[in-house]
């Protein structure tokens, strides 16, 4: 399987610091999507950005913004000024190409604690 | 309002005891997938569904079943649930696989 990688199992920082999440994944498809999950302490999955492989421009959201790099497979989220509501497990996937649209993989998450 | 409803939401079973965790959606949507949480493993993908009667192996398929005979209906079965089963379980929905996928509220599941 292609893997994606969230290389910080945990990040914790104080209110109003910046923060990035770093997401890096593999792939052999020239076509993919990207997309970005956060799960609140009370469980359930949110979606939070989708983004295609043909398309390198980064997203501001608010205080969220997206870095997508395609040279180095990389698709970083930065929350500008954290709040104590930011703090979740945040997943990076990847779908797959090909024949095999419908597979979706995750990263291993990045739970994210903002101290007050 | 749109949703994925899955039930039960917590269950506990004994070994080899055959379940089936029922999952719906009413958003008309082509795509549905199973997905187990584990920590540290982040969302491992059970099976997904592109249409009815369609159906794949996602990463993670061994000791389960899935069938899509309706298209807002999605159920996971267990035929012989094992401890190393015990996990967070997802079922998500969405219009393509291209498009953001919708949760359901997950099935915490604990096999002893």
């Amino acid at each position: 399987a292609q893997k994606v990688t969230q290389a910080q199992t945990e990040i914790s920082v104080v209110e109003k610091e910046d923060v990035t999440l770093d997401c890096v994944y593999e792939t052999r498809d020239t076509t993919y999507y990207l997309f970005w999950y956060k799960q609140p302490p009370s469980g359930e999955l949110v979606f939070l950005i989708r983004r295609n492989s043909f398309d390198e421009q980064n997203e501001i959201s608010g205080r969220y913004s997206w870095n997508f790099q395609k040279s180095t497979s990389s698709f970083n989220f930065t929350i500008t000024a954290s709040q104590v509501v930011d703090s979740a497990v945040y997943f990076c996937a990847r779908n797959a190409g090909g024949t095999s649209y419908g597979k979706l993989t995750f990263g291993q998450g990045t739970i994210l604690t903002v101290h007050p | 309002e749109a949703q994925v409803t899955q039930n039960p939401r917590y269950l506990i079973t004994v070994t080899g005891k055959k379940l089936t965790v029922t999952c719906s959606q009413n958003m008309n949507h082509e795509y549905m997938s199973w997905y187990r949480q584990d920590p540290g493993l982040g969302l491992r993908q059970i099976y997904y569904s592109m249409n009815v009667e369609v159906t794949d192996k996602g990463d993670v398929p061994e000791g389960y079943k899935v069938s899509r005979k309706e298209k807002r209906n999605f159920p996971l079965i267990l035929e012989s649930p094992s401890p190393n089963q015990t996990s967070l379980y997802f079922c998500a929905s969405s219009s393509s696989s291209n498009t953001e996928a919708f949760f359901g509220q997950g099935t915490r599941l604990t096999v002893v």
